[in-house]
């Protein structure tokens, strides 16, 4: 166990309808990044806050949004949900921005 | 050009051999290096992290870097059934704070 959790664990949408997926951090991590795993793939890099501010962001568009609160936890927003958005979207939690992830056991987003 | 690129496999090795994974990067920035493992339905975990030319062991697991070659590797040694998993090279990049996959390679290990 990582001590990261996400929430919810599975989730099913419409396209053009709106998601907001949550993470906690394990114990002493201040950074957060996110990440979208379709099947047969590697992660793909969505974006990382740290202190509450985006600090890195991959090939994603601005529909893709996140938030970082006091406490270190995070929130990735999908706005106008589309088919190809169905994937794994897995929450890492790092300190001051390491690779050394940590993940959480993802939250399995299916878009019809 | 992906930014990591890993042989996908799959790879099949008997117990108790070498298993030999490999990663290529294409930033020259990059300069950290990570081999995560994924079991099946899982998240991926972090088993090996590697900054500087050369080897490094940890175990059963030793990674090895060549930056000049922009080659990253992954030794198992003494390769359990256990270790069938999915293996994903990781790269960070500082510029951009970006953080890059590959695909992985899947490794199975006959008992």
């Amino acid at each position: 166990e990582t001590g990261v959790t996400q929430s919810p664990t599975h989730l099913i949408k419409t396209r053009g309808q709106q998601v907001t997926l949550r993470c906690s951090s394990q114990s002493g991590h201040n950074t957060v990044s996110w990440y979208q795993q379709a099947l047969g793939q590697g992660p793909q890099f969505i974006f990382q806050y740290y202190r509450e501010e985006e600090n890195g962001r991959g090939n994603f568009p601005p529909r893709f949004s996140g938030l970082q609160f006091p406490n270190y936890s995070s929130e990735l927003n999908v706005n106008a949900l589309e088919l190809d958005d169905s994937a794994l979207y897995l929450c890492a939690s790092s300190y001051r921005g390491t690779g050394e992830l940590f993940f959480g056991e993802g939250s399995r987003l299916t878009v019809l | 050009q992906k930014e990591v690129e890993q042989n996908s496999g799959p790879l099949s090795v008997p117990e108790g051999a070498i298993a030999s994974l490999n990663c290529t990067y294409s930033d020259r920035g990059s300069q950290s290096f990570f081999w995560y493992r994924q079991y099946s339905g899982k998240s991926p975990e972090l088993i090996m992290f590697i900054y500087s030319n050369g080897d490094k062991e940890d175990g059963r697991f030793t990674a090895q870097l060549n930056k000049a070659s922009q080659y990253v590797s992954l030794l198992i040694r003494d390769s359990q059934p256990s270790d069938s998993a999915t293996y994903l090279c990781a790269v960070n990049i500082p510029t951009g704070n970006q953080f890059y996959f590959g695909t992985g390679t899947s490794l199975t290990v006959i008992p």
